[in-house]
């Protein structure tokens, strides 16, 4: 499973853009990109999933350049129940998605 | 309800009692998953079922974990002779297969004391 970096944490104020950057190097062939949040006491909660270039739903943007070595989550106007924790992992699509969390990054919304 | 649902949502225990957590997945999704949580970190893979077969249990950290998903629908992970160590949130998740995106439960939160 590939291991994904992303920092440990990000704040920013309430209306703003914010985008948080995952690398993953060793990213295979068949492996995906997807994001999820989670707040506290409750399980994590589906955002976006790519493969590359772009994709876009009613909540994020999620960008991955041509290598594929890392990919931006992009949440378009921030509000203060954007506060949470948001993991990006790299799931192997040939089997099951068995996935790996780090970490994940800390987000603060500050009004 | 349509999405997943873990019971009991928090469970105390004392040292070397076993536990049952239970989880009721997404109807009609193949995939069943069970994660670690612990405080302040992103959840571990500990199993995973696809209908009643148990295909990978390698994040299991110890043989007093046990899980079982007999009829391909409700899943149940057992923890024997439960240790301090043991406290965390365990968190479910179902699929529909493939690279589909995992729904989570809101987890059970397990002390033990």
């Amino acid at each position: 499973l590939a291991k994904t970096t992303q920092p440990i944490s990000m704040d920013s104020y309430e209306g703003q853009e914010v985008n948080i950057t995952c690398s993953h190097n060793n990213i295979a062939t068949n492996d995906y990109i997807t994001w999820y949040q989670q707040f506290p006491s409750q399980g994590p909660r589906f955002i976006i999933q790519g493969y590359k270039t772009k994709v876009t739903n009613e909540v994020a943007s999620l960008f991955i350049p041509a290598d594929r070595k890392s990919s931006t989550l992009s949440l378009p106007r921030v509000s203060l129940s954007d506060t949470a924790v948001y993991y990006c992992l790299v799931a192997y699509s040939g089997g099951y998605q068995k996935v790996t969390f780090g970490t994940g990054t800390k987000l603060q919304v500050i009004p | 309800g349509a999405g997943v649902s873990q019971s009991p949502r928090y469970k105390v225990a004392k040292r070397g009692q076993d536990v049952a957590l239970r989880c009721d997945p997404i109807s009609g999704h193949v995939s069943l998953f069970w994660y670690q949580q612990a405080l302040g970190q992103g959840p571990e893979f500990l199993t995973y079922f696809q209908n009643e077969a148990q295909l990978d249990k390698s994040g299991l950290p110890s043989d007093r974990f046990f899980a079982e998903r007999p009829e391909g629908s409700v899943s149940t992970l057992k923890i024997q002779r439960t240790q301090q160590e043991d406290s965390a949130v365990y968190l479910c998740a179902s699929s529909s297969g493939g690279n589909q995106p995992q729904h989570f439960g809101d987890g059970t939160r397990l002390s033990i004391l």
